[in-house]
């Protein structure tokens, strides 16, 4: 199975700060990569998808970048809105796995 | 626009099965593979496994073999997922959620708001 290592499991921002979280495979998996959000008792939602295409109706603040086994999700301008959890996912190959989380705290 | 909607929570006692409904609206679901995704208290998400266009072929990881069932009914644009034999750390919020983007099938896009299964004696 592809290990997903993310760091920071968790971080503190100020409204306006720029925030960046990584993500580690243990293997290649090319560019597919997804980050997903979720805040406290709802479903993860999609922002990034192949590593670095911007979902459908997220804000452009967020971007993606990174191939082969490295990938960051950063966060320009953080918004009151962007707490929660954010994951990435690996959909190179089955079984899909998925990073440990990293929590987000807005100051 | 594309939605999810699964089946309400439950309690089920050990050994017990459950069954978790999921149906989809917004889209064409026959055009689109379906997953499994859970996520115990506190805890991260376990992929469980993925039921192909026809739902004629499954891969579930192996953690669960044996007592994992994914089926989906066209006709009615629902999915299913059955978990048998269950233990109390089958204790987690069971998501279902669709392949895609587009053509991608491991991975997903639009994920169902979560079902409560509570094993307790």
């Amino acid at each position: 199975d592809i290990q997903m290592t993310q760091s920071p499991s968790s971080l503190s921002a100020s409204i306006g700060d720029r925030v960046t979280i990584t993500c580690r495979a243990s293997q290649n998996i090319n560019n597919y990569l997804n980050w997903y959000q979720q805040r406290p008792g709802k479903a993860p939602t999609l922002l990034i998808y192949t590593a670095s295409s911007l979902h459908s109706g997220v804000p452009s603040r967020f971007s993606g970048s990174g191939s082969g086994t490295d990938f960051t999700l950063t966060i320009r301008n953080v918004q009151p809105e962007d707490f929660g959890t954010y994951f990435c996912h690996q959909g190179y190959q089955t079984p899909v796995t998925f990073g440990q989380g990293t929590m987000l705290e807005i100051k | 626009q594309v939605q999810l909607v699964q089946s309400g929570a439950e309690v089920k006692k050990p050994g017990a099965s459950v069954k978790v409904s999921c149906k989809a609206s917004g889209y064409i679901f026959s055009n689109y593979y379906m997953h499994w995704v859970r996520q115990a208290p506190g805890q991260g998400l376990e992929w469980m496994g993925i039921i192909n266009l026809s739902g004629d072929a499954t891969i579930n990881t192996q953690k669960f073999q044996g007592r994992l069932t994914v089926t989906r009914d066209t006709s009615t644009s629902t999915l299913y997922m059955e978990l048998s034999s269950l233990k109390f750390d089958d204790t987690a919020v069971y998501y279902c959620a669709r392949a895609g983007p587009g053509v991608a099938v491991a991975s997903t896009d639009y994920w169902g708001q979560g079902t409560l299964i509570t094993v307790s004696a």
